[in-house]
This record gives C-alpha cells, structure tokens and sequence, in this order.
C-alpha cells in the first residue's frame, strides 16, 4: 500500500527551464508534505515544505504547490542547473504537522543537461 | 553546530547475525527516527525515538530494536540478519516541535550475505 507515490521514476531538462516535480498521496490525514534531495552516498537534503492549510510555498528557485482536493503535489525548480541534478523524494507526515514520522515516496531521478 | 551522523558507513555481516547501528544527533535534537532505503526505492520508516521512549513504529519485525540515551544519541539494532535486510539505513533527527523538518545522516549501507 503506497501511501505516496511519485510516478515518474526519471526526468531530464535543459539548463535553464523549468523542472517540475510531481507527487500524488492518498491519505487525507497527512497535513505536513516535504520535499528531500539526494545524492549518491549521501542522506536526504531538505528542500522545502509546505503545511496543508497552505496551497503554495516559496524559497528561492523552489516552490512547492498543493493541491488537497486532487491529493497531488508538485516541486518546480526555476531556473534548473546542472547541480540540481539528483534523487527527489517527496514526503508526507501526520498529525500536528511534521513529526519525523515520514512516508516517502519512490524518488525521481533528476538530470540537468548543461 | 554539528549536523547529524552515522556509523560505521559500510558494514558486510553474514545472515543470522546481529549488528548495531548507531547515530548521532543534530545539537539541540531530542527526536531520532530511523529510516530503511532499499535500492531503487524510498526510504521506509522503521520507528522513532523521544526523549529516550519509543514514539511510533513501521511495519517492521520486533528484530528491529533501538535505544535512545539521555545525550539523545540513537542506536538502530538487527536481530538474526536476513538477506533483505540488506540496504542503506538512515537515521534523521528533529527538534521534535511541529513543522520541524528532520535532518538526515549519510547512512550506513549494511550488506548482508
């Protein structure tokens, strides 16, 4: 039972654009979501996050969106750069926000073309 | 301030053994949870630790035990090792107050043969 899915196991884009990231969860009761990345032989990095009663959330090149109704999330990184290329995991907690009980998702590897 | 981390990094055991993991947490951290990453996957969460008591679990076999103690260093504990054991196991420390994101270590990749 994968509570939190992230279907696109790969995504490639030019230096420069846009990359979106997307999630999609099935338990209404998560109320925290959290974006990691990951690079070889290291532990998940922390990105951003967003609460629930939030449907946007902003830093820097990264935001993340939420959209409850349809249990889907997104990460989009502008512009890209070659050093953002890496493993993303989204994330989702319950219960009075993060807990540091996580589910996370599968990952999408993330390639950035110079 | 020192982040979170791990030891040993790489650990080779036979099945049926035992072996100890532990981590270090973030200064300032009373919550450890510990975490399993097989290859290709994401990580799953195995059980935390607060203030030395344990505060949730995976779905995870009871040969998976851990410890906290008092400095809120962690210790992650596997019993008669399986082959599917093998994986990298992540520990994360947090603050322990609402939207506080938790800190991640670099791993330990256990390999069991």
């Amino acid at each position: 039972d994968q509570q939190v899915k992230q279907n696109s196991p790969s995504l490639s884009v030019q230096e420069g654009r846009i990359s979106i990231l997307n999630c999609d969860y099935t338990n209404s009761m998560f109320d925290y979501f959290l974006w990691y990345k990951k690079y070889p032989a290291e532990g998940p990095t922390f990105l951003i996050s967003i609460s629930s009663i939030k449907d946007k959330n902003e830093d820097g090149r990264f935001t993340v969106f939420l959209n409850k109704s349809a249990k889907h999330l997104s990460l989009h990184i502008v512009p890209s750069q070659p050093g953002d290329s890496a493993v993303y995991f989204c994330a989702a907690s319950k219960g009075s926000g993060n807990t540091g009980k996580l589910i996370f998702g599968q990952g999408t590897t993330l390639q950035v073309k110079p | 301030e020192t982040g979170v981390t791990q030891s040993p990094t790489h650990l080779i055991k036979t099945r049926g053994q035992q072996v100890t993991l532990r981590c270090s947490s973030q200064s300032g951290h009373n919550t450890v949870s510990w975490y399993q990453q097989a290859l290709g996957q994401g990580p799953q969460f195995i059980f935390q630790y607060y203030r030395e008591e344990e505060n949730g679990r995976g779905n995870f076999p009871p040969r998976f035990s851990g410890l906290q103690f008092p400095n809120y260093s962690s210790e992650l504990n596997v019993n008669a090792l399986e082959l599917d054991d093998s994986a990298l196991y992540l520990c994360a420390s947090s603050p322990g107050g609402v939207d506080a994101e938790a800190f991640f270590g670099q791993g330990t990749r256990l390999t069991v043969v």
